[in-house]
């Protein structure tokens, strides 16, 4: 089964809005990443935050993460039509493993 | 754009034929991963490495073996595919110090 487990699954909203996008995950992490994934593309990290840091900016990116929850949220602020894309949490435990849910999809409507 | 390639792209094939993609990368990275990519369960691994002839399996791996010979080269071989093993197919190499990982652009089998 999936470690972590993004809510909602889909989310639609107009250009210029905001979206957040959650992921619970179940055991123990060394860190929590976001990626993105555009239609029939690879994969492209976004954003890392350590088991030890409770919040974390990149640009239009702001993740935090609750460990006492087993929980992160990614926010996008002041959305574009280019951040229509699928948004995946993956977890990360010893090994190097990185363990992803089944991520969200976005529609940002021009 | 990280120097990763996967090979074939796409691969349409029939029950009971062997198979084998092939992740190339540039950047001596250690640590290499195949996933597959199925609607409603998001990634899955497979199998990774995390040397030369150092492998191990992931959540997915019955059907599945892997090679790797060489730092720049992982095979992912199905030696008899079924239909359940139609998917996309994502390798993916990580950055040991940042744990980031960078992905391919994805192997789409069809098995028929």
């Amino acid at each position: 089964s999936q470690q972590g487990e993004e809510d909602p699954q889909a989310l639609s909203i107009q250009e210029g809005e905001n979206a957040t996008m959650n992921c619970s995950y179940k055991t123990s992490i060394n860190n929590l990443q976001w990626y993105r994934q555009n239609s029939g593309r690879g994969l492209v990290h976004l954003i890392l935050i350590r088991s030890n840091e409770r919040e974390k900016h990149s640009g239009r990116l702001r993740v935090t993460l609750d460990t006492s929850k087993k929980s992160s949220s990614l926010l996008i602020t002041a959305s574009r039509a280019a951040d229509t894309a699928s948004y995946f949490c993956a977890t990360g435990a010893a090994g190097n493993k990185l363990t992803f849910g089944g991520g969200t999809r976005v529609l940002v409507k021009p | 754009d990280a120097g990763i390639t996967q090979s074939p792209r796409h691969k349409v094939t029939e029950t009971g034929t062997p198979v084998t993609l092939r992740c190339h990368q540039t950047e001596n990275h250690r640590y290499m991963y195949w996933y597959r990519q199925d609607p409603g369960h998001g990634l899955r691994l497979i199998h990774y490495s995390y040397g030369v002839k150092d492998t191990d399996k992931g959540e997915v791996s019955d059907g599945y073996s892997v090679s790797r010979s060489k730092t720049e080269d992982f095979l992912l071989t199905l030696e008899s595919a079924t239909s359940s093993q139609t998917s996309v197919y994502f390798c993916a190499i990580a950055d040991a110090g940042t744990g980031e990982l960078f992905f391919g652009e994805g192997s789409r089998l069809t098995v028929l």
